[in-house]
C-alpha cells in the first residue's frame, strides 16, 4: 500500500480564493481524520469520519471550512473563502476501527499558504 | 478533550546516549500512543500501549505506562542522529488529541 496520499503537497493562494485539499486513505481503514498543524496551536483535530460519516466536526474552525467523504477511498477539505490565518500544514490520517483504537497513518501533509 | 502533555519541550543529547521523554494526561484512557515527526513530514506511529499494560518494547524503544500517576515515558536507547525529530504522545479515551511534543536533537 502506498500509504495515505494527500494532494497537493504545497498550495499558495490569494486571500478570498477557494482551496480544496484531497486525501486518499489506506484501503480498508474505516476512520479518517483531518488535522491542522501550526507553530502556535500545534496539531488540531478538525474533523473525524467513521465509515464515511462525519462523527466529530467540533474542531472545524468556522463555516468557511467544510469536509466531505463521498466514499471510502476519498475525502476533501475545502476552505472558502480562504484567509491568511488559515496558513498551516494540513494532515490527513486514517486508521482501522474507531477513533484511537489503533495507530494512525498520516499523509505527508499539504502546506497551505494564503497571501 | 483528552490530550497528552509532553515533557521536556526540548531535549539535546549526544549520539549513543539514551533519551527519555515523558507524557502526562488527565483522565482514564483506553490506550496511549507515541508518534515521531521528522521536519516537514507527517507523524509516524511508533507504539501503542493499552491501559492494562505497564511496559512495551519495540527495537530501541521502551514505553512505560503508569495509570495511577496518569503518565507515560518513552525511552530511546543508544540514540542516533537519525532519531532527531519531534515526539508526540496521544492519550486515547475515544477522543485522541496530540500534545505540543518534545523536540529531540541527537548530535553526532
Amino acid at each position: 500500500d502506498a500509504g495515505v496520499i494527500q494532494s497537493p503537497r504545497h498550495e499558495v493562494t490569494e486571500m478570498g480564493q477557494e482551496v480544496t485539499l484531497r486525501c486518499k486513505p489506506i484501503s480498508g481503514h474505516n476512520s479518517l481524520f483531518w488535522y491542522r498543524q501550526t507553530m502556535m496551536r500545534g496539531l488540531e483535530l478538525l474533523i473525524y469520519f467513521n465509515n464515511n460519516v462525519p462523527i466529530d466536526d467540533s474542531g472545524m474552525p468556522e463555516d468557511r471550512f467544510s469536509a466531505k467523504m463521498p466514499n471510502a477511498s476519498f475525502s476533501t477539505l475545502k476552505i472558502q473563502p480562504s484567509e491568511p490565518r488559515d496558513s498551516a500544514v494540513y494532515f490527513c490520517a486514517s486508521s482501522l476501527g474507531d477513533r484511537g483504537s489503533y495507530g494512525y497513518t498520516f499523509g505527508s501533509g499539504t502546506r497551505l499558504t494564503v497571501v | 478533550s483528552q490530550q497528552g502533555e509532553e515533557d521536556p519541550q526540548a531535549l539535546s543529547i549526544q549520539e549513543g546516549e539514551n533519551a527519555t521523554m515523558n507524557c502526562s494526561y488527565k483522565t482514564s484512557i483506553n490506550n496511549l500512543q507515541w508518534y515521531r515527526q521528522n521536519s516537514g513530514r507527517g507523524l509516524v506511529h511508533l507504539i501503542l500501549i493499552r491501559s492494562n499494560e505497564r511496559e512495551k518494547h519495540s527495537g530501541r524503544l521502551r514505553v512505560t505506562l503508569d495509570t495511577s500517576k496518569k503518565s507515560s515515558s518513552l525511552l530511546i536507547t543508544a540514540s542516533r542522529a537519525a532519531d532527531t525529530a519531534s515526539y508526540f504522545c496521544a492519550a486515547n479515551n475515544n477522543d485522541m488529541r496530540f500534545g505540543a511534543g518534545t523536540r529531540l536533537t541527537v548530535k553526532p
